[in-house]
């Protein structure tokens, strides 16, 4: 079965640059989270979608971080005008009824100069 | 609120001696808890879960018990091996519902020397 799919893998981009991350959850799966991984901050969880509405966005730093999930199948983090402050490895996992945890994606890391 | 407190790292052991990582957690539930590993540039998968009190989860010779009476569950390996140098974290998720949220502790970086 293939895993959580992320795109891309790693992201070099300049400050101001609009940046979009995309996920691709494992098929069947209604639930959908996004998050950050810095060596100060530790994991961060920004952003949550249950049947692709988001439910908790309480973690999302600020107004430059948006969140979608159109479908089932996609979802994407777009950060619009990125920062240094913004980089870090960006994770989407994935979970659904009948499971406990969650299924992480490989990540995206993210340079922001 | 839900919050998981790990042991600060980072731990290092030489080969073949017996680890522990403790972790502690507070919820309003009754969780289910979990421990997750992150290899260098991998992302976190799970290694280890219990749902009840008094469960044990185990995977690759780790082994962590669900202890209700202490809000604990500790990850212990008899005999760590090079290839277990990774970050270990313990979450949880709270009862009930439709939230599958976890909350993780901040993680512990373990380094095995052979």
């Amino acid at each position: 079965d293939a895993g959580v799919i992320q795109s891309p893998r790693h992201e070099v981009t300049e400050m101001g640059q609009e940046v979009t991350l995309r996920c691709k959850p494992i098929s069947g799966h209604n639930s959908l989270f996004w998050y950050r991984q810095t060596m100060m901050r530790g994991l961060e969880l920004l952003i949550y979608f249950n049947n692709n509405v988001p439910i908790d966005d309480s973690g999302m730093p600020e107004d430059r971080f948006s969140a979608k999930m159109p479908n089932a199948s996609f979802s994407t983090l777009k950060i619009q005008p990125s920062e240094p402050r913004d980089s870090a490895v960006y994770f989407c996992a994935s979970t659904s009824i009948g499971y406990n945890e969650q299924f992480f994606g490989p990540g995206t890391r993210l340079t922001v100069l | 609120g839900d919050s998981v407190t790990q042991m600060e790292g980072p731990v290092t052991l030489s080969e073949e001696a017996f680890l522990t990582i403790n972790c502690t957690y507070t919820a309003t539930g009754y969780p289910s808890l979990f421990w997750y590993v992150q290899y260098p540039g991998e992302g976190l998968q799970l290694l280890l879960k219990a749902t009840k009190a008094d469960d044990k989860g185990s995977n690759k010779g780790f082994e962590a018990t669900y202890r209700k009476e202490t809000t604990s569950f500790h990850l212990e390996k008899g005999s760590v091996q090079v290839s277990d140098s990774a970050v270990y974290f313990c979450a949880l998720r709270d009862s009930g519902g439709s939230n599958y949220k976890l909350t993780f502790g901040k993680g512990t970086l373990l380094t095995v020397n052979p």
